[in-house]
């Protein structure tokens, strides 16, 4: 199995801040990586597909970047709404989930 | 709009089998040549893919599940379904059947429609 490590396990931020998530894989995923955002009681919502895309409605204060196995997902500036756990996703073989970040009000 | 809603029992024995349906409204399941996926998440913890099915009927699994996982499909009812034999506490979960992202028809793709889900408990 292809191992996602994802860092931070959790993270307190305020309104306004420039938030970065972090998902290592243990060997390369050639960019087959997902982002998405979870609330409490809900299905995941997709973020980002293919490291780097953003899924139509999306905001653009969310962006995703690569550099080799390592894969951050960045918002700007983090809104109300934006409160909530992300996860990333390795969809190169199989799939697999990272452990998840969850985004605290600070 | 495509919807997916899950449906089975949420309590299951130890030992014994957990089945649950997909089944999908606003669109075909035949068409799109997607693998259609079960994602579970243990209460408080994260995401797993559990395995996929295509409408043809091949799927493709966790491996770590082995064979105590089978998916299957019925395009007559726009329906998937999935059984998971032998059962333990470690089973319990919310259980997510889900779509992939159009234009990703491989067996491994990001999700973009999901259901609501549905808690499966593992207890005796």
């Amino acid at each position: 199995d292809i191992q996602m490590t994802q860092s931070p396990s959790t993270l307190s931020a305020s309104i306004g801040d420039r938030v970065t998530i972090t998902c290592r894989a243990s060997q390369s995923i050639n960019s087959w990586l997902a982002w998405y955002q979870q609330k409490p009681g809900k299905a995941p919502k997709l973020l980002i597909y293919k490291a780097s895309n953003l899924e139509s409605g999306v905001p653009s204060r969310f962006s995703g970047s690569e550099s080799g196995t390592e894969f951050t997902l960045t918002i700007s500036s983090l809104q109300p709404d934006d409160f909530a756990t992300y996860y990333c996703q390795q969809y190169n073989h199989d799939s697999t989930f990272g452990q998840g970040t969850k985004v605290e009000i600070k | 709009q495509l919807q997916l809603q899950e449906s089975g029992p949420g309590l299951v024995r130890p030992s014994e089998t957990l089945s649950l349906t997909c089944s999908v409204s606003g669109g075909s399941i035949s068409n799109g040549g997607y693998y259609w996926g079960w994602v579970r998440q243990p209460p408080g913890k994260g995401l797993e893919w559990v395995g996929s099915i295509y409408f043809t009927g091949s799927t493709y699994y966790k491996w770590s599940l082995g064979s105590r996982l089978t998916i299957s499909v019925d395009t007559s009812k726009n329906q998937f379904s999935l059984k998971l034999t032998s059962v333990t506490a470690a089973d319990t979960a919310v259980y997510y059947c889900a779509r992939p992202r159009p234009q990703c028809s491989s067996t491994s793709c990001p999700f973009e429609y999901w259901g609501q889900g549905t808690l499966v408990t593992v207890s005796s």
